[in-house]
């Protein structure tokens, strides 16, 4: 266990529909990294936030979007979904306090089918 | 950008065999994450590597950078049907300071040991 939970494990939803991914972080981390698992594209990374500022964006669609609350914890929103969204979310954090590499640990991943 | 190639794309190996899964880089090397994967599953976080030569080892598995930061190798020895799995090797996409550390994955190894 990585210590950072996702929540929903599956989700089963209609093309057009919104839905909302929630990652809570391992305890003490400021970072939360979004990234998306397909089996076309692999392991990209989608978004960044550090202390609840948006840090980094990768090759995250317009149509997605994402937050960092003040507990830590973050949401990915994905809308007007397509077929082609159909993956594997994952969220990962870790530490970050300063320069130098810091352990990315991942979540179990959320399992999007878009019907 | 950088692109990570892993080397084999898969490998079947007897169980007791020691085996090796190559990362290399396009670019210098700020940093080496190895991560192993269950089929639909989040990712384990294995090894960190930071610097050239550096070598870890946990359990049966090594991990080394090389001297030039440009390539890493995953050695398992005497393998086991535990170690199946999908391997990622990730890396840092630059040195920068602060705490943007989005992760570039290369395309995985797909490991079977058959007992």
């Amino acid at each position: 266990d990585s210590g950072v939970t996702q929540t929903p494990k599956h989700l089963i939803t209609a093309t057009g529909q919104r839905v909302t991914l929630r990652c809570s972080p391992r305890s003490g981390d400021l970072s939360v990294y979004w990234y998306q698992q397909s089996l076309d594209q692999g392991l990209q990374f989608l978004i960044q936030y550090y202390n609840g500022e948006e840090r980094a964006k990768g090759n995250i669609l317009e149509r997605f979007s994402a937050q960092q609350f003040p507990d830590l914890h973050s949401e990915l929103n994905l809308s007007s979904l397509e077929l082609g969204d159909s993956a594997l979310y994952f969220c990962a954090s870790s530490a970050n306090v300063g320069t130098g590499e810091y352990e990315q640990y991942f979540g179990p991943g959320t399992r999007l089918t878009v019907t | 950008s950088q692109e990570l190639e892993q080397s084999p794309q898969s490998l079947i190996v007897q169980e007791g065999k020691n085996l090796t899964i190559n990362c290399t880089s396009s670019k210098t090397l700020y940093g080496l994450y190895w991560y192993k994967q269950k089929y639909g599953e989040g990712l384990i976080f294995l090894m960190m590597l930071q610097k050239g030569g550096e070598e870890k080892s946990h359990e049966k598995i090594t991990a080394k950078l090389d001297e030039k930061k440009q390539q890493s190798s995953l050695h398992i020895t005497a393998s086991q049907p535990s170690h199946a799995g999908i391997y990622l090797c990730g890396a840092p996409r630059s040195i920068s300071s602060g705490s943007a550390r989005q992760l570039t994955f290369g395309s995985g190894t797909q490991l079977t040991v058959l007992p």
